[in-house]
């Protein structure tokens, strides 16, 4: 059953501490978004890879966020510091590069107190 | 303006009914267009998708296409409670990001 895995699926933390969000993508696709999805902004795209490379990470506030693809089976958003404005769900997504259907992992809820 | 806006909702409609989505989009080269449907606390699916002007239809769904007025539509026809979530528009402005509009919340009345 071929799907996108995300950790953590909850993850309360506290102003200023780091956060890391990882995500599995489906095996031979090669391109990976991440998305971030809150009720005032709806679903905000912040990064996306196409075979490990960044290609677009301008979504993104550059002075907490990063992401990265160390390698093929694993892409890492990590935020530091971390503030309260982003509490939000964290959508991973791939596709098979072109394709027509993005797949969505099950997201990470994120709250910062 | 934001790439891709959608009818805010939200949108009750009584079972059986049909209901009615629409979706603009601000660039005018982009190709493909997408309709997605989230269910409460769950993520994001695909459900139709739709590349040229006119209509497509699959099942209970049907998709508009007008590219001259960059304008996208999704028609649920005899809707059902199963139907009841968001529905988002999405637009592949370049061969890679695909763009989502902030959604329209379906709610179908027993």
């Amino acid at each position: 059953d071929a799907r996108v895995t995300q950790t953590p699926r909850d993850k309360v933390t506290e102003m200023g501490q780091e956060v890391t969000m990882r995500c599995q993508p489906i095996l031979g696709h090669n391109t990976v978004f991440w998305y971030r999805q809150t009720m005032m902004q709806g679903l905000e795209l912040l990064a996306y890879f196409r075979n490990r490379a960044p290609l677009d990470d301008s979504g993104m506030p550059k002075d907490r966020f990063s992401a990265e693809m160390p390698d093929a089976t694993l892409a890492t958003l990590k935020i530091q510091p971390s503030e309260p404005r982003d509490s939000a769900v964290y959508f991973c997504a791939s596709d098979a590069g072109g394709g027509e259907e993005l797949f969505f992992g099950e997201g990470s809820r994120l709250t910062v107190l | 303006q934001k790439e891709v806006e959608q009818n805010s909702g939200p949108l009750s409609v009584p079972e059986g009914a049909i209901a009615s989505l629409n979706c603009t989009y601000s660039d005018r080269g982009s190709q493909s267009f997408f309709w997605y449907r989230q269910y409460s606390g769950k993520s994001p699916e695909l459900i139709m998708s739709i590349y040229s002007n006119g209509d497509k239809e699959d099942g209970r769904f049907t998709a508009q296409l007008n590219k001259a007025s960059q304008y996208v539509s999704l028609l649920i026809r005899d809707s059902q409670p199963s139907d009841s979530a968001t529905y988002l528009c999405a637009v592949k402005p370049d061969d890679y990001k695909l763009s989502f509009g902030a959604g329209t919340t379906v709610t179908v009345r027993a």
